[in-house]
């Protein structure tokens, strides 16, 4: 099982600041790996996969890096809706497995 | 509009059975693999099963591996999940959701609200 480490768990920051998140897979996943932008009592929210690309209806804020086994999420300026949990999910192997979450705070 | 609404959570003893659905609508259903994923209170997203959109191919997480069988009836586009043998630790949300692209790619691109699973004495 491929076990995807995110970092930090909690970032602390401002709006209008940069938020970079980090997810790292314990093997190569090559491109596939999506992140999901989920808030309090709602359904996850699909914001980009395949590492780079960005979902439907998705803000040009949100942008993803990486390949092999370390990925980025930014999001080049917090706006107040973007405070919630991101998580990482890989689908190379089965099974399907998501990191632990990054929690975006409101400094 | 893609709507995926579950239902079946209950609270059930430990050793107990449900069965979980989730009725699709807005998109050809039979076209998609679906998903559940559940969440216990306060932590982090767990995949549990995956299914082909014609149904001939399963996928399940090692936890739940024998226990839970999941299928579809694309006749009436929902989605099920039978769940045997529950123990404490299945107690979560459990989310529907739809894949992607009709290439079957396994990322979520619809969820439904989820349903909420308890098992408990």
């Amino acid at each position: 099982e491929i076990v995807l480490t995110q970092s930090p768990a909690t970032l602390s920051l401002s709006p209008g600041e940069r938020a970079t998140l980090s997810c790292r897979a314990s093997q190569s996943v090559s491109i596939y790996l999506a992140w999901y932008q989920q808030k309090p009592g709602q359904a996850p929210r699909l914001l980009i996969y395949d590492a780079s690309n960005g979902a439907t209806g998705i803000p040009a804020r949100f942008s993803g890096s990486g390949s092999g086994t370390d990925f980025t999420l930014t999001i080049s300026s917090l706006e107040p809706e973007d405070f919630a949990v991101y998580y990482c999910q890989q689908r190379s192997t089965w099974p399907r497995t998501f990191g632990q979450g990054t929690k975006v705070e409101i400094k | 509009e893609v709507q995926l609404l579950e239902s079946g959570g209950a609270l059930v003893q430990p050793g107990g059975s449900l069965r979980l659905s989730c009725a699709a609508s807005g998109f050809i259903f039979s076209n998609y693999a679906m998903s559940w994923v559940r969440q216990a209170p306060g932590k982090g997203l767990e995949w549990v099963s995956a299914i082909s959109g014609i149904g001939t191919t399963t996928y399940y997480a090692e936890s739940v591996k024998g226990l839970f069988t999941i299928s579809r009836d694309n006749s009436k586009n929902t989605l099920y999940l039978q769940m045997n043998s529950l123990r404490a630790e299945d107690t979560a949300v459990y989310y529907c959701a739809k894949d992607l692209k009709t290439t079957t790619v396994y990322y979520f691109d619809y969820w439904g609200q989820g349903t909420l699973v308890t098992v408990s004495s």
